[in-house]
């Protein structure tokens, strides 16, 4: 089955501590991004990247870096998390076909105490 | 900056009815934009692209329309059913092609029976 997957779905931990969230797709895409969904701001981007060892800044990257050393894998790390990094965080990659069409992970929870 | 904006408030219609989403954007003309659907605690599902050339796109029940000089596009879904309610979010492509996206913030709607 074609899918995104990320792990962990849920996480609660405190400030300084790092952390990395794993994101795998089968798909065999180029593009993949990261992003975080707010309420009242809806998604906005993190970082993404059109192929292996190719990234870019998203609209708010700042205490975030990613790495793509592989094309199936797009880890998020957070070198020192901070309260207001507590979010819902989507990994995404995309066809590219006709469509640009984006496939979405599950979704990861995470709680910066 | 760019900005992109949708309802921000629920939109509610009788099943059967069509409804009709805005979204507006600023300071951009984007390669395309796409149409995504959201349900509570999931990622984002991807419904539907228009390019800059494209007046109108039609899938099933779904139809966009794209209008550059009132930067505006608009997202109806006729004979609406209880099934459709979710959110909706528009997301502009700011990089011509190479998938840096900015989402507006989404609108709720709300079909009921």
């Amino acid at each position: 089955e074609a899918q995104v997957t990320q792990n962990p779905r849920y996480l609660i931990t405190v400030t300084g501590k790092k952390l990395t969230v794993t994101c795998s797709q089968n798909m065999n895409h180029e593009y993949m991004s990261w992003y975080r969904q707010d309420p009242g701001l809806g998604l906005r981007q993190i970082y993404y990247s059109m192929n292996v060892e190719v990234t870019d800044k998203g609209d708010v990257p700042e205490g975030y870096k990613v790495s793509r050393k592989e094309k199936r894998n797009f880890p998020l790390i957070l070198e020192s998390p901070s309260p207001n990094q507590t979010s819902l965080y989507f990994c995404a990659s995309t066809s590219s076909g006709s469509h640009n069409e984006q496939f979405f992970g599950p979704g990861t929870r995470l709680t910066v105490l | 900056s760019q900005k992109i904006e949708q309802n921000s408030e629920a939109l509610n219609i009788q099943e059967g009815k069509t409804a009709t989403l805005t979204c507006n954007y600023t300071n951009y003309s984007p390669a395309y934009l796409q149409w995504y659907r959201q349900d509570p605690g999931r990622g984002p599902v991807f419904l539907l692209l228009i390019r800059e050339n494209e007046k109108e796109k039609r899938k099933e029940r779904l139809k966009v329309t794209f209008d550059t000089t009132l930067k505006q596009s608009l997202f109806h879904i006729t004979a609406s059913q209880p099934a459709d309610s979710a959110t909706y979010l528009c997301a502009l492509d700011l990089s011509g092609g190479y998938n840096k996206l900015i989402f507006g913030a989404g609108t709720r709607l709300a079909v009921h029976p």
